[in-house]
């Protein structure tokens, strides 16, 4: 089964200074990665995702992802926080070893990110 | 503008009143997927559907009850709610491809309280 892991709960940074969300992820096959970040009172909202390619994967408002496969993991960078990155984010992953139906999105628990001015 | 609707935003109910909360979006997407979201679980889902009169379990699906009678709406269906189903819902849809690589698009969420 497939399953991902974010292992910490929340994360605090300065603003300015660069910041990193950790994901891992466990799958049978080749994955397909997300990232999503949430607002306060909003739905979720797409950020990146790794399918195939280069390893580092570059998404909106200057957000960064590299997949590592021997370590099986998908780490969310910024090189340099802002106050208004301060969210909810959660990776999510997809086995492609599934067939059908089963190769469904499964969400980490969330990091809550808190840039502090 | 391309969305996901979700309605109510914010739902208390008491124990056994049957509610349902509805989903619509509006880019012609044929999946379609409820989740959950509780503190330190993330988001697991419910139920999905990847096309009209197709829906599947998804992990927790029990207590729960979909339909998709047309494309552009997925309700959400508690035929007796209990407190345990108390949770942040969100509805989320995505293109159908064979290889599932696209991203989902999700609602604003409905907060849902069982009293």
């Amino acid at each position: 089964a497939q399953s991902v892991a974010q292992p910490e709960d929340q994360v605090n940074v300065a603003e300015g200074n660069p910041l990193t969300v950790k994901c891992t992820y466990s799958v049978s096959g080749n994955p397909y990665l997300f990232w999503y970040v949430q607002y306060p009172n909003r739905g979720l909202q797409f950020l990146l995702k790794y399918i195939t390619g280069d390893n580092l994967v570059k998404g909106s408002y200057g957000f960064e992802a590299e997949f590592n496969k021997s370590q099986t993991s998908f780490h969310l960078k910024k090189p340099s926080a802002l106050v208004s990155d301060s969210a909810l984010y959660f990776c999510a992953v997809r086995d492609l070893s599934l067939s059908g139906s089963a190769r469904q999105l499964t969400f980490g628990s969330g990091t809550q990110l808190t840039v502090l001015p | 503008e391309a969305q996901v609707t979700q309605n109510p935003r914010y739902l208390i109910t008491v124990t056994g009143k049957k509610l349902t909360v509805t989903c619509s979006q509006n880019m012609n997407h044929e999946y379609m997927s409820w989740y959950r979201q509780d503190p330190g679980l993330g988001l697991r889902q419910i139920y999905y559907s990847m096309n009209v009169e197709v829906t599947d379990k998804g992990d927790v699906p029990e207590g729960y009850k979909v339909s998709r009678k047309e494309k552009r709406n997925f309700p959400l269906i508690l035929e007796s709610p209990s407190p345990n189903q108390t949770s942040l819902y969100f509805c989320a849809s995505s293109l159908r491809d064979t290889t599932m690589n696209t991203e989902a698009f999700f609602g604003q969420g409905t907060r849902l309280t069982v009293v």
